[in-house]
């Protein structure tokens, strides 16, 4: 079946504008988590959603990242006035009810 | 902070020969230990996980090996062919919590 599918797959963007990058996760995956990597810090989790309850938001490097996730399914990364330091490979991931994460290709972000 | 140690941070290893990569944990919370494969430009897939309770799981030429009390487990490659020539990461999870954290990566390299 199909996997996880992130767009775009690269996004450049100047410095101080935003961007909004998208997963869409393995249908019938209850679970959605948002990770970075970049070469400086590895991967990082950033932001988990588990059905209908509160995301855990822990990861989140500051409040300029947010994200939703609309009816159970699309979930959305948004990164307001984008920094230098923001640019790294964002990876979306998602899981049924067990502990098995599954990736998605990432969208690449250049902030110039 | 939760983190996972994991060495040799590069590896070169010859056609049929056998790749071990190492990992070492701190939060005796982690109860889900998974190793991913990355080849370039694409997102890590996962290879093969274990949990505390087995010392060692096998799937084809992959090997997780397991030490609860020394908190450490270790991916054995047998056979090593070009085509497992990738990074490797390992990963721990509290279950509790469903955010991996990941090892710093290992890029294999198996020459022909």
């Amino acid at each position: 079946g199909a996997g996880v599918s992130q767009s775009p797959s690269n996004k450049v963007t100047e410095k101080g504008k935003d961007v909004e990058l998208r997963c869409d996760p393995i249908s019938g995956h209850t679970a959605l988590y948002w990770y970075r990597q970049s070469l400086g810090q590895g991967l990082e989790f950033l932001i988990y959603f588990q059905g209908n309850s509160a995301p855990d938001k822990s990861g989140l490097p500051s409040d300029r990242f947010s994200a939703e996730r609309t009816g159970g399914s699309v979930s959305t990364l948004t990164i307001q006035r984008t920094q230098q330091e923001d640019s790294a490979v964002y990876l979306c991931a998602s899981s049924l009810a067990g502990d098995e994460q599954y990736f998605g290709p990432g969208t690449r972000l250049t902030v110039t | 902070q939760q983190q996972v140690k994991q060495s040799p941070q590069s590896l070169i290893v010859q056609k049929g020969g056998i790749s071990i990569i190492n990992c070492a944990y701190e939060n005796t919370a982690f109860d889900y230990f998974p190793w991913y494969q990355q080849f370039p430009g694409k997102g890590p897939a996962l290879l093969i996980a274990i949990r505390p309770d087995v010392s060692e799981k096998k799937e084809g030429r992959f090997t997780i090996s397991f030490n609860k009390s020394a908190k450490q487990f270790s991916l054995h490659i047998m056979d090593s062919q070009p085509g497992d020539s990738a990074t490797y990461f390992c990963a721990s999870l509290n279950t509790g919590r469903r955010a991996l954290t990941f090892g710093s990566g290992t890029r294999l390299q198996v020459q022909p």
